[in-house]
């Protein structure tokens, strides 16, 4: 039982530096999404993708990119990492819950700690 | 847009002793409504869920019950215990969205022997 799984869990940046976390899922979900979460803010969404080849901006998309180039992974770049990007992220995903069905769980990964100094 | 407010905490209670934590909400259309678990160390974890009014979503003792005319799904547990002790994330889903989940900043519990 995989479920949603996050590499690195831990990662140190220098300021400027570029890196990808990764997130892959086994379940066959359709939708994908990554946030960040910082104290006192809850979580945040940075991007999410509602399949393959297909990807949208959440509400803090500055300075991450995305790409889905197959159903099961999602990775979330940075380019040039910078201090303010220092948080804890999650990637998320979840079934299409179709035009009548309910709202579907999402599934988080354990989370990246990043650090960027 | 679509908001989520909750009691802010951190909430620090006795075993044994009565939870409730706040969360109030505005969102188009008809919500879904969650509350999710983050226990130290860990990812998120749904705990339970409503998606009409006056639903009840119960998970481990926990309960939430969907109240549409005061726009709020308060969580609640009878009797607390050491192993609660983590921070509660109050989220919904928008009416106008089959996916996106907005959440309240989180609140933390304690729980002492």
């Amino acid at each position: 039982n995989a479920g949603v799984t996050q590499t690195p869990k831990f990662q140190v940046l220098k300021t400027g530096q570029s890196m990808t976390l990764q997130c892959a899922q086994d379940m066959n979900h359709e939708y994908m999404s990554w946030y960040r979460q910082d104290p006192g803010m809850g979580l945040r969404l940075i991007h999410y993708s509602v399949g393959a080849g297909i990807t949208d901006q959440g509400e803090v998309p500055n300075g991450y990119n995305v790409s889905r180039s197959t159903t099961e992974d999602f990775p979330l770049r940075l380019l040039s990492a910078a201090p303010s990007q220092t948080s804890v992220y999650f990637c998320a995903s979840s079934y299409s819950p179709g035009t009548s069905g309910p709202k579907n769980i999402q599934y988080f990964g354990a989370g990246t700690r990043l650090s960027v100094l | 847009g679509d908001s989520v407010t909750q009691m802010e905490g951190p909430v620090t209670l006795s075993e044994e002793a009565f939870l409730t934590i706040n969360c109030t909400y505005t969102a188009t259309g008809y919500p879904s409504l969650f509350w999710y678990v983050q226990y130290p160390g860990e990812g998120l974890q749904l705990l339970l869920k409503a998606t009409k009014a006056d639903d009840k979503g119960s998970n481990k003792g926990f309960e939430a019950t969907y109240r549409k005319e005061t726009t709020s799904f308060h969580l609640e547990k009878g009797s607390v215990q050491v192993s609660d002790s983590a921070v509660y994330f109050c989220a919904l889903i928008g009416g106008g969205s089959n996916y996106k989940l907005t959440f309240g900043k989180g609140t933390l519990l304690t729980v002492n022997p």
